[in-house]
């Protein structure tokens, strides 16, 4: 068990659809990290956040944005959803960027798009 | 987009044996790190190596890292079939940034 946890851990929807991801980070780790796996891109990052606020942006589409909150949970937004959306989404944490120290992953959630 | 590749992208070996994964990535580093994957499942760390280190070992893992050839490989010994997972180099270019991670090797071990 990591400690990250991920809800939910399945999620069917229909294109065009809305959905929210919801992490909550391993407890005293101040920053959160998003990563998509997907058969053909593989796993990509999408964006990090440290203490609330945004500290790195990867390959996130504009249709999708995140957000951490003050007790430093994390959703990841999606909407407009594509067939091409259907992917493995994970949430991982670390203590303090800079300290190079690894990142835990949670299990994921599986966003399939009908 | 993908930092490196890694090789090679399946093997298949007997349980007892040694399995090696090579890892090549194109940007200078801060760490690299390697995680296992069970299908479908989480990325469960590994390994950390800094940039300035060459080798280092835990339990029956044992990762090295070139930086001149821009390279690392991970070696598991005595292999067990609870090993068969993917397997992923992630480098860490700025120090707990974003990871990049390579495309990973799957590796079955058959008992």
């Amino acid at each position: 068990d990591s400690g990250v946890t991920q809800t939910p851990k399945h999620l069917i929807t229909a294109t065009g659809q809305r959905v929210t991801l919801r992490c909550s980070p391993r407890s005293g780790d101040l920053s959160v990290y998003w990563y998509q796996q997907s058969l053909d891109q593989g796993l990509q990052f999408l964006i990090q956040y440290y203490n609330g606020e945004e500290r790195a942006k990867g390959n996130i589409l504009e249709r999708f944005s995140a957000q951490q909150f003050p007790d430093l949970h994390s959703e990841l937004n999606l909407s407009s959803l594509e067939l091409g959306d259907s992917a493995l989404y994970f949430c991982a944490s670390s203590p303090n960027p800079g300290d190079g120290q690894p990142q835990h992953f949670g299990d994921g959630t599986r966003l399939s798009i009908l | 987009s993908q930092q490196g590749e890694e090789d090679p992208q399946a093997l298949s070996i007997q349980e007892g044996e040694n399995a090696t994964m090579n890892c090549s990535y194109k940007t200078s580093i801060n760490n690299l790190q390697w995680y296992r994957q069970n299908s479908g499942r989480g990325l469960v760390h590994l390994i950390l190596i800094r940039s300035n280190e060459r080798e280092k070992h835990s339990g029956r893992l044992r990762v090295t890292l070139d930086t001149s050839k821009k390279s690392s490989s991970l070696l598991i010994t005595a292999s067990r079939a609870a090993d068969t997972a993917s397997y992923f180099c992630a480098t860490d270019e700025a120090s707990g940034s974003r990871l990049t991670f390579g495309e990973g090797t799957q590796l079955t071990v058959n008992p």
